[in-house]
């Protein structure tokens, strides 16, 4: 596609339900990242995919957020138990290469709102 | 660890009057600077981005930013502001792979 593309846009759970936010990244962008942004927190970084593998994860909140990447390409982040403080909305990004360089410039996604009742 | 800090949390602006965004940053090697904007209930849209060379940059809708190695500043302008510019405005500074933002400058431009 043109761009970033995520889903759900929104999600409404009750508290202690799993939810699953997909990522569908630029074609041909090899890093991906997700982030996530809060009213308390702002924007947060949470996990950085290069390839299928995610040199970095130390922005996940708790053992209870994992994410994957598969085929180099899609990108899917779970939540487990969902807890009210997990609200916010998830963006995703791609780049063609880590950044290093302008083509490390990230692009992001519209994001998912996650609503946890 | 880098950072960034955006002093202002909120400007107003008349429409066709200038506009500046205050950024400075914390980082100890040469940054890789950013400037981002959010419409409401969208995601972030890349304004314009600084790795090397020339410290003023242009970027699209108008807008360009200086980077100011000496006042760790990286700040955001534009001559002339349109109803349109009215969102939040995000800096963002990189390193390997990670971006650190600010908490973010709204901008609202009265009429």
């Amino acid at each position: 596609g043109a761009g970033v593309s995520q889903s759900p846009s929104n999600k409404v759970t009750e508290k202690g339900k799993d939810v699953e936010l997909r990522c569908d990244p630029i074609s041909g962008h090899t890093a991906l990242y997700w982030y996530r942004q809060s009213l308390g927190q702002g924007l947060e970084f949470l996990i950085y995919f290069q390839g299928n593998s995610a040199p970095d994860k130390s922005g996940l909140p708790s053992d209870r957020f994992s994410a994957e990447r598969t085929g180099g390409s899609v990108s899917t982040l779970t939540i487990q138990r969902t807890q009210q403080e997990d609200s916010a909305v998830y963006l995703c990004a791609s780049s063609l290469v880590p950044l290093t360089s302008g083509a490390g410039t990230q692009y992001f996604g519209p994001g998912t709102r996650l609503l946890v009742l | 660890a880098q950072s960034v800090t955006q002093p202002d949390i909120h400007i107003t602006v008349s429409e066709g009057a200038s506009l500046e965004l205050r950024c400075n940053y914390s980082y100890g090697a040469t940054p890789y600077l950013f400037w981002y904007v959010q419409s409401p209930g969208q995601g972030l849209q890349l304004l314009l981005k600084y790795f090397s060379g020339d410290t003023l940059v242009q970027g699209i809708k108008g807008f360009e930013a200086e980077f100011k190695r000496s006042q760790s500043s990286f700040n955001l302008r534009k001559p002339s502001v349109h109803w349109s510019d009215a969102a939040e405005y995000f800096c963002a500074v990189g390193a390997r792979y990670k971006l650190s933002f600010g908490a973010g400058t709204t901008v609202t431009v009265r009429a």
